[in-house]
């Protein structure tokens, strides 16, 4: 069974500067791996997908993700955050598109003006 | 494209109700798939369905069950309602198959408060 760990429950973050999210992942078998992004009374928002290919991934609003099969890592990156960037995120994993997509317990990003 | 909407956006039952939560598709996808989300937590998954079959479920009672439609609309219902289930109810929509998108399309959600 696959299963999300997300290190840091809260992250407080100065405007402009640089952020990191780490998120580890375990699983037997190759999977796919998400970030989603929750803002107040909203639903999830897809910010990053790896499928394959590049370990490297740029997604929305200026994020990227590194994957790193060796760690079990899917960690996000943002060199300069902005107060809009306060939010949950929360990282995902799936083993194919049939199957249930599994999240961590979520990241909350504070951005302190 | 049309998202994902839900209704109601908020509803307050009373312990051993039942209730009726509805999803509307993505256009173009064919799955659905419920989550529930308790405060401060992350989305734990209930059941998903795909061409009108349940194709999975997660660690939840058979009073949580649910339908898709042929236009791949949804409906969760929860019977005998507890305390616990107090919560933020998401549904997501995907397309799964050779032109699969591996990623969900949310919902804005429904809130269930159980007094």
């Amino acid at each position: 069974a696959q299963s999300v760990t997300q290190l840091d429950s809260q992250v407080p973050v100065f405007e402009e500067a640089p952020v990191e999210l780490r998120c580890n992942y375990s699983s037997s078998v190759s999977v796919y791996l998400f970030w989603y992004v929750q803002y107040p009374n909203q639903g999830l928002q897809l910010l990053l997908k790896y499928l394959s290919g590049s370990t490297l991934v740029k997604g929305i609003n200026g994020f990227e993700a590194e994957f790193n099969k060796s760690q079990t890592s899917f960690h996000l990156r943002k060199p300069s955050v902005h107060i809009s960037d306060t939010a949950e995120y929360f990282c995902a994993v799936r083993k194919t598109s049939y199957d249930k997509v599994i999240f961590g317990p979520g990241t909350s990003l504070s951005v302190i003006p | 494209e049309t998202g994902v909407t839900q209704s109601p956006t908020h509803l307050i039952k009373t312990r051993g109700q039942q209730v009726t939560l509805r999803c509307s598709s993505q256009s173009g996808h064919n799955t659905v798939s419920w989550y529930q989300q308790a405060l401060g937590q992350g989305p734990q998954f209930i059941f998903q369905y795909y061409r009108e079959e349940e194709n999975g479920r997660g660690n939840f009672p058979p009073r949580f069950s649910g339908l898709q439609f042929p236009n791949y609309s949804s409906e969760l219902n929860v019977n005998a309602l507890e305390l616990d289930d107090s919560a933020l109810y998401l549904c997501a929509s995907s397309l799964v198959g050779q032109d699969a998108n591996y990623g969900y399309t949310f919902g804005s959600g429904t809130r269930l408060t159980v007094v």
